[in-house]
């Protein structure tokens, strides 16, 4: 089982739609990323979270350290928000970072 | 601009022959890492370096190679070691590597996809 895992592994929404991709992950962390990959294959990082909730425009992130579980929401939905999202964990005590698999969402005029 | 750059975009290369990707970043950071993304999988740790002249082997080094004479550069050599080495390759570097927040926030590069013939 992988350390990380994303839900679902593709989405396919119509254009303002509000979206929710999950990212569950079994080990301590102490910060979790969201980045988001486009067609070209270019990462951008979005979020880096170690509680509570963050913001940016029409992008909110939330991570549960009890639950173990983040959340990625896009309200608004729209075609250029078509991407790879990625959810990616530090463990604690260590330096590099564990990927899930990332979520391809397709959104449709 | 500040940033990560990583040539070529696409890099063709006959099997058996060795071949360096090359990355450069001007953010003056610290660390330096590279990953390899195959389809339907996650990112996978190569190599990292914490600090000029220092590197260390990352989830799947076994036929690739690395340098760090430079603070703002780190060239990975795909050798002929490595046994399926087609696949997208990103470079990405970080203030630091220990500490809480910003300092370890990863910056990306566009990334190099290697075919391998």
């Amino acid at each position: 089982k992988n350390e990380v895992e994303q839900s679902p592994q593709n989405l396919t929404a119509q254009e303002g739609e509000f979206i929710t991709i999950n990212c569950s992950y079994s080990v301590g962390i102490s910060a979790l990323h969201w980045l988001q990959q486009h067609p070209g294959g270019g990462i951008v990082s979005l979020f880096m979270l170690s509680s509570g909730k963050k913001k940016h425009g029409r992008l909110i992130a939330t991570i549960n350290i009890q639950e173990k579980h983040s959340s990625l929401h896009i309200t608004a939905s729209h075609p250029r928000d078509s991407a790879v999202y990625i959810c990616a964990v530090r463990i604690q005590g260590a330096q590099k970072l564990v990927f899930g698999q990332g979520t391809r969402l397709t959104i449709n005029p | 601009d500040g940033g990560i750059t990583q040539s070529p975009k696409y890099l063709f290369r006959k099997e058996g022959q060795n071949v360096t990707l090359s990355c450069e970043q001007n953010l003056n950071h610290d660390a330096m890492y590279w990953y390899r993304q195959d389809p339907g999988q996650g990112l996978r740790l190569i190599y990292y370096s914490q600090i000029v002249n220092d590197f260390q082997k990352g989830d799947i080094a076994e036929g690739y190679s690395v340098s760090r004479e430079k603070k703002e550069s780190f060239p990975l050599t795909v050798t002929s070691a490595q046994k399926n080495p087609t696949a997208f390759y990103l470079c990405a570097s970080s203030p630091g590597t220990s500490g809480t927040g910003s300092y370890n926030e990863q910056f990306f590069g566009p990334g190099t996809r290697l075919t391998v013939l």
